[in-house]
């Protein structure tokens, strides 16, 4: 069974860059798609993109496209988010969280059975 | 793109109530969809998948159904622990598309 660790909360500025990072445990690394999605305060969810180690894959929502980059490091486990050019309106909780099934063994799928425990960005001047 | 509605966006109900929250899509998405609860501060956890599958270890008195347009979340014999937010998620990973409906309240009457 997977754990999804993230990194503490984060107060940024306008205008700068913001990274997250997600270690995950348990499981084969690699072979897992791990998936950034945010919520703003008092808002509902918004999936961000994601990443599949063994594939090389990578996608990105358009709404986010060009800001943001998702990368893993499989000699630590963890993977990261990072949003730039970042506004006040980026300030949201940002969960990583394990896509299921694996699809490219079975199937279509797309739901997300584990999270990790959320990061807030704060984004202020 | 295909949209996800939910409704209610809130709902007031009692212990021991039945629940019913559904979700339309804009058009057919066969039974990719699941359903989440958040609690506050808490990161969602997943209920159904598939439409209809219940994720292991979630109480026998929340159901899922439906295909195609319109899906429903049940939740039998509402208890404390049941007042939350609900999500519901329409999924295609091979698209990719993952996007989420507005969100239902159940709260306390």
């Amino acid at each position: 069974q997977v754990h999804l660790v993230q990194s503490g909360a984060e107060v940024t500025k306008p205008g700068s860059s913001v990274k997250v990072s997600c270690k995950a445990s348990g499981g084969t690394f690699s072979s897992h798609t791990i998936a950034w999605v945010r919520q703003a305060p008092g808002q509902g969810l918004e999936w961000m993109g994601r990443i599949t180690p063994i594939l090389d894959r990578i996608n990105y929502s358009q709404k986010f496209q060009g800001r943001v980059t998702i990368t893993a490091d499989e000699s630590t486990t963890t993977v990261y988010v990072h949003l730039s050019s970042l506004r006040s309106d980026d300030t949201a909780v940002y969960y990583c969280a394990r896509e299921a099934p694996d699809d490219y063994i079975w199937g279509t799928g797309g739901w997300f059975a584990t999270w990790g425990q959320g990061t807030l960005v704060t984004v202020s001047s | 793109d295909i949209q996800v509605t939910q409704s209610p966006s809130t709902l007031s109900a009692s212990v021991g109530d039945r629940v019913t929250i559904t979700c339309r899509a804009s058009q057919s998405i066969s039974d990719y969809l699941a359903w989440y609860q958040q609690k506050p501060g808490k990161a969602p956890t997943l209920l159904v998948y598939k439409a209809s599958s219940l994720e292991s270890g979630v109480p026998s008195r929340f159901s899922g159904s439906g295909s195609g347009t319109d899906f429903t979340l049940t939740i039998n014999n509402l208890q404390p622990d049941d007042f939350a937010t609900y999500y519901c998620q329409h999924y295609n990973s091979f698209s990719p598309i993952f996007t989420f409906g507005g969100g239902t309240k159940v709260e306390i009457k």
